[in-house]
């Protein structure tokens, strides 16, 4: 069954500080994997897009991994923001449709 | 220059009545999708238009029916609104490529009272 799981559930940093939200996928075939933040009240928007053969990719202060063996991404935010405050989503499309996990709930704090 | 817009932000209803949400994009993308985000924030999909047709259809009840007068539009109609429709609606449009990489529009809330 093709899913895509995420963790922790939610998060909560102080402000400067550095975080690492996970995501693990059982998807199949495999055509890319890519984050998303989500503000409140407002859609998504892609962040990191990466393919089979990319291991990593860096967007300003966001930085995703992808193993394609353990089937497994993170997505490392660092000296967080306020404004970083959101979902963080991860999806992965699979040549037909796009799989999307649960999302991760970031809160920075002052 | 919003890539893709939706109309209205927010829509207040009572159960039983017919409702429509309004999607633009101005990418010239050539695929429109609506999703629905639940309480939970799990966003699912709904369908899909590709040139005018259907390609996706996620065995939503046929109270929902997609319209689309053009490449750049799909609408969304809502039959007989139920209390479990209330929901965030976003619309989202993309090219067609290895990538698929999906632009949203910013969402539509409903509330069925």
């Amino acid at each position: 069954k093709n899913q895509v799981e995420q963790s922790p559930q939610s998060l909560i940093i102080l402000e400067g500080k550095n975080c690492t939200l996970q995501c693990n996928y059982t998807v199949s075939p495999f055509s890319n994997l890519r984050w998303y933040k989500q503000d409140t009240g407002r859609g998504p928007v892609s962040l990191t897009i990466m393919t089979f053969s990319e291991n990593t990719k860096s967007n300003g202060r966001y930085t995703a991994t992808l193993d394609a063996d353990t089937k497994q991404s993170s997505l490392h935010i660092t000296a967080s923001q306020l404004s970083d405050s959101a979902s963080y989503i991860c999806v992965v499309y699979n040549t037909d449709k796009l799989i999307f996990g649960t999302g991760t709930r970031l809160q920075v704090f002052p | 220059d919003t890539a893709v817009s939706q109309t209205p932000k927010y829509l207040v209803t009572q159960m039983g009545n017919d409702k429509s949400i309004k999607c633009e994009q101005n990418l010239g993308h050539d695929t429109m999708y609506w999703y629905k985000q639940d309480s939970k924030k799990f966003l699912k999909i709904m369908f899909s238009y590709n040139n005018k047709e259907l390609i996706i259809n996620e065995t939503v009840p046929n109270r929902f029916s997609p319209k689309s007068p053009d490449k750049a539009h799909l609408n969304l109609h809502i039959n007989s609104l139920e209390l479990g429709d209330s929901a965030v609606y976003f619309c989202a449009s993309s090219q067609a490529n290895e990538y698929n990489e999906q632009f949203f529009g910013p969402g539509t809330r409903l509330t069925v009272l």
